[in-house]
């Protein structure tokens, strides 16, 4: 069981605007910046978002994230058919010492 | 160019230890903390703890805590990441991933991975 809360999966047709959502808790997402990551097949995750809005150079602005009180969310506009993956979110948590936490994942079809 | 290179794939049996190797090149090794990630077939990511490799100091997620050990080599540019005590759940692909930011979780580079089988 993960700590943010992520629908598993989520689909689109081409062209179309698909949203995933990152639900957390006042000691990540909360106060803590959220990050956005693409995983393709048997590769390794990839940096989408970091800093809850930001874009990393070299990711195409169809995608886009937002935060809002213990929620975040990544957005894809433009849907190709390359865009089909893995995505996760993640934050730091302040609980503990600190750590890392991660989404379960979302899988994205295109249709 | 930036590059973390792990070591290969290793099948290991229930109890054993298991050392994963990150080679880093292309920057000042000394100047980005390193994490280790592993994915669990089918699953999504876990994270496994973070390590300056300027000093040396580690913090790991009470799940690991006392199974896991952190060190990097600073005259090779590798960080090491040893888990003991292996059980079949362990059976995952183990990545490191260089942070940008510090105490982030910006992880701009990522190693290959490394699949650790544990299996009698």
């Amino acid at each position: 069981q993960s700590v943010l809360t992520q629908p598993p999966s989520a689909a689109g047709t081409p062209g179309q605007r698909v949203t995933i959502s990152c639900s957390g808790s006042s000691s990540n997402i909360g106060v803590n910046y959220v990050y956005w990551y693409q995983q393709l097949p048997g590769t390794a995750p990839k940096l989408l978002i970091y800093r809850n809005n930001q874009r990393p150079s070299g990711v195409p602005d169809r995608f886009s994230g937002s935060k809002s009180g213990t929620s975040a969310s990544l957005a894809i506009s433009g849907l190709r058919s390359e865009d089909e993956a893995d995505y996760y979110c993640a934050a730091w948590d302040d609980s503990l010492r600190g750590l890392v936490v991660f989404g379960g994942g979302t899988k994205l079809t295109v249709l | 160019q930036v590059q973390l290179v792990q070591s290969g794939a290793e099948v290991k049996k229930p109890g054993a230890s298991m050392k994963v190797s990150c080679k880093a090149s292309g920057y000042i090794f000394t100047s980005y903390y390193v994490h280790w990630v592993r994915q669990a077939p089918g699953q999504g990511l876990e994270w496994m703890g973070i390590i300056n490799p300027s000093a040396g100091n580690t913090n790991y997620p009470q799940k690991f805590q006392g199974r896991v050990s952190m060190t990097r080599d600073t005259s090779t540019s590798t960080v090491y990441m040893e888990l003991s005590s292996l059980r079949s759940e362990d059976t995952a692909v183990y990545y490191c991933a260089r942070d940008l930011e510090g105490y982030g979780v910006y992880f701009d580079y990522w190693g290959q991975g490394t699949l650790v089988t544990v299996s009698s």
